[in-house]
């Protein structure tokens, strides 16, 4: 157990709609992490935020968007679900925002759109 | 452009014997580079991590190399374990990025499977 914790775990939904998926990271843990794993994708990395504001981006699409709230936890927002968009989506902590530092995941949210 | 990459998809060994994945990176200012390990249906655990300013780093039975002027890492287990059999990355990070930006960039996996 990483300590970070993510649901749901699984979520079907149809296309056009929009899910929220939920991140609470570990303890002490500053910066959260969002990434995606796609059937045939290695771990893309969507974005990074560290104590509520915005530290990077990946490659996430415009109709995806995240926030950190002041009690540390994260959403990611998806919408206008397309089929593409079934995926493994992780959320990551680490305690630190910077390079050096590990980054511990959670155990995904299934999104499967259909 | 794949920046950080496995190029064997999978990797069979038996038990016992040394388990070598191996991965290869572009980004020459990559300096912060990790191991993670994956079973089905859960999230990458952390292995093994090594900077830049050191060639080997060593923890019971994973060692990471680190060649630098090859661009090259490798992760060794031994000896290996049926437990082992599981989906490993290779990640990468760079303190250049602004020196606040740690995200990782991740190879696509080597699946090992250790036979017992």
């Amino acid at each position: 157990d990483s300590g970070v914790t993510q649901t749901p775990k699984h979520l079907i939904t149809a296309t056009g709609q929009r899910v929220t998926l939920r991140c609470s990271p570990r303890s002490g843990d500053l910066s959260v992490y969002w990434y995606q794993q796609s059937l045939d994708q290695g771990l893309q990395f969507l974005i990074q935020y560290y104590n509520g504001e915005e530290r990077a981006k990946g490659n996430i699409l415009e109709r995806f968007s995240a926030q950190q709230f002041p009690d540390l936890h994260s959403e990611l927002n998806l919408s206008s679900l397309e089929l593409g968009d079934s995926a493994l989506y992780f959320c990551a902590s680490s305690v630190e925002s910077g390079a050096g530092n590990t980054i511990y995941f959670g155990e995904g949210s299934w999104l499967t759109v259909v | 452009d794949q920046q950080v990459k496995q190029n064997s998809p999978s990797l069979s060994v038996q038990e016992g014997r040394i388990s070598i994945l191996n991965c290869d990176y572009t980004n020459s200012m990559f300096d912060y580079f990790l191991w993670y390990k994956k079973y089905p249906a859960e999230g990458p655990t952390f292995l093994i991590s090594i900077s830049s300013i050191k060639d080997k780093n060593e923890d019971g039975r994973f060692t990471v190399f680190l060649n630098k002027s090859a661009k090259h890492l490798s992760l060794h287990i031994v000896p290996s374990q049926p437990g082992d059999s599981a989906v490993y990355f290779c990640a990468a990070s760079a303190t250049h990025y602004g020196g606040s930006q740690g995200n990782l960039i991740f190879g696509k996996g080597t699946k090992l499977s250790v036979k017992p």
